[in-house]
């Protein structure tokens, strides 16, 4: 089992809807972040956090710590946020662990 | 700034050849990073640095060897490449841990080896 789990896999929207990403951990972390993968292969930061809820635009994510979970949120989707989503987690020394992406895809 | 800068973007090997990766970042971050990702899978950490003259190995380093002479660069090299060694790999930087630092990463490298 792999230890960051991302859920659903792919994802298919229409432009305008509410879309959440899912994404479980299994081991303990200092950090979670959450990466953005262009079809031209690029990766970006999105967002880096460790507790609580952080904003950006039209983007929201979330951690439950104890829960070992954490979603992401695009509010009002459109076609440019069709992309990879990538979750990662910083664990202890200098690794990060991560998920293997879900696929979105926003249909105008 | 570049950002973390990443070369060649393609490159076709035959088994057996031997290539470097150059990656240079001018953002004087001290960690540095190699990954490679494969269809369907999560990043997987190569080597990586904290800082000039010091490398350590990650989680598939066989094949891999790198170097860190200077905080910008962290050239990648492969040593007689096989057929397994086809992937995408990224460069990427951060100031210190990622346990508190954005990470940034290059636009990638396409490696086939046939």
């Amino acid at each position: 089992k792999n230890e960051v789990e991302q859920s659903p896999q792919n994802l298919t929207a229409q432009e305008g809807e509410f879309i959440t990403i899912n994404c479980s951990y299994s081991v303990g972390i200092s950090a979670l972040h959450w990466l953005q993968q262009h079809p031209g292969g690029g990766i970006v930061s999105l967002f880096m956090l460790s507790s609580g809820k952080k904003k950006h635009g039209r983007l929201i994510a979330t951690i439950n710590i104890q829960e070992k979970h954490s979603s992401l949120h695009i509010t009002a989707s459109h076609p440019r946020d069709s992309a990879v989503y990538i979750c990662a987690v910083t664990t202890r020394f200098y690794y990060m662990r991560f998920g293997a992406g879900t696929r979105l895809t926003v249909k105008p | 700034n570049a950002g973390v800068t990443q070369t060649p973007k393609f490159r076709i090997l035959k088994i057996g050849q031997s290539m470097t990766l150059q990656c240079a970042q001018d953002m004087n971050h001290n960690y540095m990073y190699w990954y490679r990702q494969d269809p369907g899978m999560g990043l997987k950490l190569i080597y990586y640095s904290v800082g000039a003259g010091i490398t350590d190995k990650g989680e598939v380093p066989n094949g891999y060897n790198v170097s860190r002479s200077t905080t910008e660069d962290f050239p990648l090299r492969l040593e007689l490449a096989a057929p397994s060694q086809t992937s995408v790999y990224f460069c990427a930087s951060s100031y210190s841990s990622t346990s508190g630092n954005t990470i940034y990463f290059g636009e990638g490298s396409w490696l086939t080896v046939v």
